[in-house]
C-alpha cells in the first residue's frame, strides 16, 4: 500500500522560516495537500494541489514540489503556528495521509 | 457560512453497529463529492471513505471495506455513514469533511468538528 512518509517532530522559534517534508513514490504526481490540526480542533486544509493556499491561509504558508518529496514551508513562524501538520495523497482512488509532523515553535 | 454537522457517535460493543450523520448547510451539497475520517485517540489522521455528488460511486479504506457503508442524501444535505461488525481499533473521532475535485485530484475543506465513536465492552 502507497505510504507518506513525514518526520514525527519539528522545532522552530518564532520569527524563523520552517520546512516539513513528506516523501512518497511519485508524490509529485499526486498533487499532495497540507492539512494544519491544533489540540482539540478539526483539522484546516493549509496547502492543495502541492503549492496553493485557500483563502484565509496566511502567506507565510507555502507549498512545493521535488519528485518524490512534498515541502510544506512558514516562513517568519508564529507561535499560533504550533500545531500538527499532516501531508495527504490520494493513490488508486484511495486517501493517504502522512504520520504527522508536530511543530514546535520555542 | 459553511457548516458540517456530525451526529451519531456513542459507546458500542465489538460487533455492534452504529450510523453516523453528517447535516451540512452553507453550500451546495449536491455538487461536492464527500468523506469520512478518522483519527484514533492520540493518533493521526485516516481516510475511511469517499463518496461521489451523486452517491453512484463509493471509496473505502482497505481496514473497512465490507463493514462500512457511506451514503449520502441529497435532498436531505446529508452524508452518513454506516458502520457494521464494529472492532475496538474503531474507536476513533469520526470526521466529515467536503471533497473538493480538481485537476484529477482532490482534497477536503473544511471539516466537520467530529464525533466519537468507543467500541468496547
Amino acid at each position: 500500500s502507497y505510504e507518506l512518509t513525514q518526520p514525527p517532530s519539528v522545532s522552530v522559534s518564532p520569527g524563523q522560516t520552517v520546512s516539513i517534508t513528506c516523501s512518497g513514490d511519485k508524490l509529485g504526481d499526486k498533487y499532495g495537500c497540507w492539512y494544519q490540526q491544533k489540540p482539540g480542533q478539526s483539522p484546516v486544509l493549509v496547502i492543495y494541489q502541492h503549492t496553493k493556499r485557500p483563502s484565509g491561509i496566511p502567506e507565510r504558508f507555502s507549498g512545493s514540489n521535488s519528485g518524490n518529496t512534498a515541502t510544506l514551508t512558514i516562513s517568519g513562524t508564529r507561535t499560533m503556528d504550533e500545531a500538527d501538520y499532516y501531508c495527504q495523497a490520494w493513490d488508486s482512488s484511495t486517501g493517504v495521509f502522512g504520520g504527522g509532523t508536530k511543530l514546535t515553535v520555542l | 457560512e459553511v457548516q458540517l454537522l456530525e451526529s451519531g457517535g456513542g459507546l458500542v460493543q465489538p460487533g455492534g453497529s452504529l450510523r453516523l450523520s453528517c447535516v451540512v448547510s452553507g453550500f451546495t451539497f449536491s455538487a461536492y463529492a464527500m468523506s469520512w475520517v478518522r483519527q484514533a485517540p492520540g493518533k493521526g489522521l485516516e481516510w475511511v471513505s469517499s463518496i461521489s455528488v451523486g452517491g453512484g460511486t463509493t471509496y473505502y479504506a482497505d481496514s473497512v471495506k465490507g463493514r462500512f457503508t457511506i451514503s449520502r442524501d441529497n435532498s436531505k444535505n446529508t452524508l452518513y455513514l454506516q458502520m457494521n461488525s464494529l472492532r475496538a481499533e474503531d474507536t476513533a473521532v469520526y470526521y466529515c469533511a467536503k471533497t473538493i475535485e480538481g485537476g484529477g485530484h482532490s482534497w477536503f475543506d473544511p471539516w466537520g468538528q467530529g464525533t466519537l465513536v468507543t467500541v468496547s465492552s
